[in-house]
C-alpha cells in the first residue's frame, strides 16, 4: 500500500527565501507524481505534473524532481512571495488508474 | 474553458439522513474521481467514473457510492450519513482515464453532519 509523507508538516519564511519542501513514497511504482496547493477552505490547484519517466518539471518559480527509484520528489520555490502561503500536496498516482494518494501536505507560510 | 463545478457548495445534513453531491467536469474532459478530505485522514480517494463505468474504487464502505452520465457529470450519493462524514468533498477531473493526465480539482462541497 502507497504510503506518502510530507516534510516538513510546516515551515514559514520571509518573503524572497528559496525553500524545498520534500515528498516521500513507498512504492516507486507510480505512473506520474503530481504537486498541488491548497488554499484554506479551497480546492486544490495542480501545481505541476512530473511523469514517471521524467526528472523534473518547471513552471515559473516551481520546480518539481522526481527520483523515483529513491522514493522521492521535491518541490522547489524560488524567491518566495506571500502569496506563496498555502498548503502544499504531492501525489502520486498507481498503476491502477487515475487515483492519487495524497501526503498531509506541507504549510507555508511566507511573511512580508 | 470553464473549471470544474460543484454543487453545493455547503450543505448542512442530520444523522442518518442521505445526501447526494453533483460534480460537473471540465468540458471535453470524461474522467471525474472523487475524494474526501478530513483533518485527521486527510485527502483519500473514494472512486473514479469514466465513460459512465467506474473504474477504481478506495476502501469506503458502500452507503458511498456514485455514478457518471453520457454528458461525463457525476454525482455521489451518501446514505446513512454519520457523523464522521462530515468533510469537503473534490471530485477532479482529466480527458481520459490514466494516470498520464493531469488532474483538475474542483472548489469542493463541504458537508456538515450534525
Amino acid at each position: 500500500k502507497q504510503e506518502v509523507t510530507q516534510i516538513p508538516a510546516a515551515l514559514s519564511v520571509p518573503e524572497g527565501e528559496n525553500l524545498v519542501l520534500n515528498c516521500s513514497f513507498t512504492d516507486s511504482a507510480i505512473y506520474n507524481l503530481q504537486w498541488f496547493r491548497q488554499d484554506p477552505g479551497k480546492g486544490l490547484t495542480s501545481l505541476l505534473l512530473i511523469q514517471s519517466s521524467q526528472r523534473e518539471q518547471t513552471s515559473g518559480r516551481l520546480n518539481a524532481s522526481l527520483d523515483k527509484s529513491s522514493g522521492r520528489s521535491t518541490l522547489y520555490i524560488a524567491a518566495s512571495q506571500p502569496g506563496d502561503s498555502a498548503t502544499y500536496l504531492c501525489a502520486p498516482s498507481n498503476q491502477a488508474g487515475t487515483a492519487l494518494i495524497f501526503g498531509k501536505g506541507t504549510t507555508l507560510s511566507v511573511s512580508s | 474553458k470553464a473549471g470544474v463545478t460543484q454543487t453545493p457548495r455547503y450543505l448542512i445534513k442530520t444523522r442518518g439522513q442521505q445526501v447526494t453531491l453533483s460534480c460537473s467536469p471540465i468540458s471535453g474532459h470524461r474522467s471525474v474521481s472523487w475524494y474526501q478530505q478530513t483533518p485527521g485522514q486527510g485527502l483519500q480517494f473514494l472512486f473514479e467514473y469514466f465513460s459512465e463505468t467506474q473504474r477504481n474504487k478506495g476502501n469506503f464502505p458502500g452507503r458511498f457510492s456514485g455514478r457518471q452520465f453520457s454528458n461525463s457529470r457525476s454525482e455521489m450519493n451518501v446514505s446513512t450519513l454519520e457523523l464522521g462524514d462530515s468533510a469537503l468533498y473534490l471530485c477532479a477531473s482529466s480527458p481520459r482515464q490514466g494516470s498520464s493526465y493531469e488532474q483538475y480539482f474542483g472548489p469542493g462541497t463541504r458537508l456538515t453532519v450534525t
